[in-house]
């Protein structure tokens, strides 16, 4: 099945402690993207990438690192994280860059810092 | 957790009835829109998109209409079910750019 995978769906932790929220698609895509979804202010993209290697900021990379080794895999770390980063977190997926095709998105990561 | 519904406009609709979602987006050099469902617990799911050269789509039970002139997008669903409920986001992209600008969203609400 074709599909993009979070890990993990639920995350608790506190102030400061280093995290990593897995990514992975199967669909060979070029193009993966990180967002954050908070009520009131929508999804906001904070990092993408168009290929391996190449990686790039969106709209909030602030607090964020990623990484694109691999074609499959781009995860998202927090090296300290703070409670302004608790957010549910969306990775997604696309064949044809932004502009074409739509995304595929994975279920989503509650992360809560306190 | 809080859920992403809050502080959304809502749309509460009866079964069977047409539903009509409106988006105004941002930038008059976006060429190309997608309008997106996300169920509760849920990541976005892809419904249906269309390109500036066009007025109108349509998918299975939706219609997607684009009006450049005022820069407003709507989505149509017709003979809504309860499981259309969730919210509806419309996004937006220039193309040569990597970036899907999401709007707020509509929760739309549909009783049985």
């Amino acid at each position: 099945e074709a599909q993009v995978t979070q890990n993990p769906r639920y995350l608790i932790t506190v102030t400061g402690k280093k995290l990593t929220v897995t990514c992975s698609q199967n669909m060979n895509h070029e193009y993966m993207s990180w967002y954050r979804q908070d009520p009131g202010l929508g999804l906001r993209q904070i990092y993408y990438s168009m290929n391996v290697e190449v990686t790039d900021k969106g709209d909030v990379p602030e607090g964020y690192k990623v990484s694109r080794k691999e074609k499959r895999n781009f995860p998202l770390i927090l090296e300290s994280p703070s409670p302004n980063q608790t957010s549910l977190y969306f990775c997604a997926s696309s064949s044809m860059g932004a502009g074409g095709g739509g995304y595929t998105f994975g279920s989503g990561t509650r992360l809560t810092v306190v | 957790g809080e859920s992403v519904g809050l502080h959304l406009p809502t749309l509460s609709v009866q079964e069977g009835d047409n539903s009509i979602i409106n988006c105004a987006y941002s930038n008059s050099a976006s060429d190309y829109f997608i309008w997106y469902k996300q169920e509760s617990g849920k990541g976005p799911q892809f419904i249906i998109d269309i390109r500036s050269n066009m007025d109108k789509r349509q998918g299975q039970r939706v219609t997607v209409l684009l009006n450049k002139t005022v820069k407003h997008l709507s989505l149509q669903i017709a003979a809504t079910q309860p499981g259309d409920s969730a919210v509806y986001f419309c996004a937006e992209n220039i193309e040569g750019y990597s970036t899907l600008t999401f709007g707020k969203g509509t929760m739309l609400l549909v009783s049985p």
